[in-house]
């Protein structure tokens, strides 16, 4: 059984340009959830999709950052015009029914040049 | 909003000896509770759970107690290894298919 899988492990951006990244849920899991992680810090919540609807987007910042969960393929966050505090560790998690724990991905290290 | 805090690390041990994580948390219902550890470079893994009061979490020799009148879930376990070197976790759920709310991570070097 994969897990979740995320891609690319670690993506390198200059600052204005934009970053994509991808988020393949466990099998039979319809829930996803992005998190961002800084140095030393703990994992914050930034949105939550369903196939092909965005549940909370409260913890996403209101501009350059969007998330899509479309009804094919993985989940999409993309930011665009990167800058440096955008470099962290993007973490996606994925859900099934609501009584069992969300699993993790690997992670996507995002640099800004 | 809801919360969680936890001790604050480095915590350096070493092997075989007796590791308690302290976990607080602060929530308006019932929160679900969970340990995550997670691996350098990896992802978060779940170590373990409780879904209500009283309940005891276990898993690889750790264990959490869910307290609901201390507001608690402290990680232990009594002997740790070298392999046990890792940041953990201390996270809630509201309930399910919501987001789960972490501690800022306490990092824990085993020396051998």
């Amino acid at each position: 059984n994969a897990g979740v899988m995320q891609n690319p492990r670690h993506l390198v951006r200059r600052r204005g340009q934009e970053a994509r990244l991808r988020c393949s849920p466990m099998k039979g899991h319809s829930h996803v959830y992005w998190y961002r992680q800084l140095p030393e810090e703990g994992l914050k919540f930034m949105v939550y999709l369903q196939k092909e609807n965005i549940i909370d987007e409260s913890g996403m910042p209101k501009e350059r950052f969007s998330a899509e969960f479309p009804k094919e393929g993985p989940s999409i966050l993309r930011i665009q015009q990167v800058v440096r505090g955008d470099s962290a560790a993007y973490f996606c998690a994925s859900e099934g029914s609501s009584n069992q724990p969300q699993h993790f991905g690997d992670g996507t290290r995002l640099s800004i040049l | 909003g809801d919360s969680v805090t936890q001790m604050e690390g480095p915590v350096t041990l070493s092997e075989e000896a007796f590791l308690t994580i302290n976990c607080t948390y602060t929530a308006t219902g019932y929160p679900s509770l969970f340990w995550y550890v997670q691996y350098p470079g990896e992802g978060l893994q779940l170590l373990l759970k409780a879904t209500k009061a009283d309940d005891k979490g276990s898993n690889k020799g750790f264990e959490a107690t869910y307290r609901k009148e201390t507001t608690s879930f402290h990680l232990e376990k009594g002997s740790v290894q070298v392999s046990d070197s890792a940041v953990y976790f201390c996270a809630l759920s509201d309930s399910g298919n919501t987001p789960l709310v972490f501690g800022k991570g306490t990092r824990l070097s085993v020396i051998a």
